[in-house]
């Protein structure tokens, strides 16, 4: 069993729609969740970096993050075709300097 | 204010030629990872060097790989003997020294192996 578990998709959705990103993991003592974008062929982009268990938001993503359960999800809101990209979640344990463990990411079209 | 380097962008290598990849972290950063992408996968955990130091080298391959951050000058991640399955993407991503977990990302290098 994978660390981290991330439906691979694709996902398509028609512009304007609620898209919701989401990744299951396994090891509790990850304490640090992020979320990158990564268009074709380039590097993977920041977008959000959460710390334990709670919700952030910035413009039309939001981040969740639930310990309990052990699953993260990406909300975004009035998607817009610019927003098609693989997303990839990551995760790493306690100490702020320390390697980030991957989902597969999952691939998201915005049609439209 | 410059963002992660790395170059080349692309390189070919024939089996049994050596392959270097650099990496050129942030400005202020001090803290550098390398992770390599196979087609179809997420971003794997290679290597994390602080100036002159190897931190935590738990995903490189046993043989054939070596890494390095010297105090003057780029990361390298170095690869010897190529064969085919080393055909991939290799990240860098850089951390400033304290107080952020954020690690942010080159454009990275896609080595192809003939």
């Amino acid at each position: 069993q994978k660390e981290v578990e991330q439906d691979p998709g694709p996902l398509s959705v028609p512009e304007g729609a609620i898209v919701s990103l989401n990744c299951t993991y396994s090891n509790s003592a990850f304490q640090y969740f992020m979320w990158y974008r990564q268009y074709s062929r380039k590097g993977p982009e920041l977008l959000m970096y959460t710390y334990s268990s709670g919700n952030k938001e910035d413009g039309r993503f939001t981040a969740q993050v639930d310990k309990s359960s052990k699953y993260i999800s990406l909300f975004i809101r009035d998607s817009q075709p610019s927003d098609s990209a693989t997303y990839l979640c990551a995760m790493k344990g306690t100490g702020t300097a320390s390697k980030l463990t991957f989902g597969t990411g999952t691939r998201l079209q915005v049609t439209l | 204010n410059a963002g992660v380097m790395q170059n080349p962008r692309h390189l070919v290598r024939r089996r049994g030629q050596e392959a270097r990849l650099r990496c050129s972290p942030m400005k202020g950063h001090s803290h550098v990872y390398w992770y390599r992408q196979l087609p179809e996968e997420g971003l794997k955990f290679m290597v994390y060097l602080q100036k002159e130091n190897i931190i935590d080298e738990s995903g490189m391959p046993k043989e054939r790989f070596s890494a390095e951050f010297p105090k003057e000058g780029p990361s390298i991640l170095r690869i010897q003997q190529v064969v085919r399955g080393d055909s991939a993407a290799y990240f860098c991503a850089s951390s400033p020294p304290t107080g952020s977990a954020e690690q942010f990302f080159g454009p990275g290098t896609r080595l192809t192996v003939l």
